[in-house]
């Protein structure tokens, strides 16, 4: 079963509107990242929160993470068509080895209408 | 693009014939890993590698084996394939630092068993 569980899986908005995506996941983790799919592309690694941070920022992107409830979300403001994509979340768990490997929810589609 | 490729980026094979699917390298990085994306499962892990000739299995490992002969390439073998091993197959390479978690994806092959 997937680590990470996102909601919704998938989400319609028009340009200029904000998304925001949230990820659930089950065990204590080291870290969450976030990823970004295009079509029939591969991953591209948008941003890393560690377990001790709370919140963290590049560009449009904002990431928050509660430990406490085994969540995060990310948010992008101000959305372009071009933020059309497939997002991911992936967990590193906590007391691993550092072999780094990743457990990845099930993703949320986002459409970005111009 | 971290200077990752994948070979061949699509395949068709019938059941019961062996796959070979290559992974290559160019910037030296000591971890490798190989997922299957597959509708509603997301990204899972098959197989990893944490140096020449070290390897591990992953959470879908089953029909699955791996080599790693040198640094560059990470290839993933289907003994035989099956029609459930249908599926776009990444292959992800992470930089061998203790704190750097981040990884970088191939363009990915899309296998198709008949």
């Amino acid at each position: 079963s997937q680590q990470g569980e996102e909601d919704p899986q998938a989400l319609s908005i028009q340009e200029g509107e904000n998304a925001t995506m949230n990820c659930s996941y089950k065990t204590s983790i080291n870290n969450l990242q976030w990823y970004r799919q295009n079509s029939g592309r591969g991953l591209v690694h948008l941003i890393l929160i560690r377990s001790n941070e709370r919140e963290k920022h590049s560009g449009r992107l904002r990431v928050t993470l509660d430990t406490s409830k085994k969540s995060s979300s990310l948010l992008i403001t101000a959305s372009r068509a071009a933020d059309t994509a497939s997002y991911f979340c992936a967990t590193t768990e906590a007391g691993g080895t550092s072999y780094g490997k990743l457990t990845f929810g099930q993703g949320t589609i986002l459409t970005v209408h111009p | 693009d971290a200077g990752i490729t994948q070979s061949p980026r699509h395949k068709v094979t019938e059941t019961g014939t062996p796959v070979t699917l290559r992974c290559h390298q160019t910037e030296n990085h000591r971890y490798m890993y190989w997922y299957r994306q597959d509708p509603g499962h997301g990204l899972r892990l098959i197989h990893y590698s944490y140096g020449v000739k070290d390897t591990d299995k992953g959470e879908v490992s089953d029909g699955y084996s791996v080599s790693r002969s040198k640094t560059e390439d990470f290839l993933l073998t289907l003994e035989s394939a099956t029609s459930s091993q249908t599926s776009v197959y990444f292959c992800a390479i992470r930089d061998g630092t203790g704190v750097a978690y981040e990884q970088y994806f191939g363009p990915g092959t899309r296998l198709t068993v008949t």
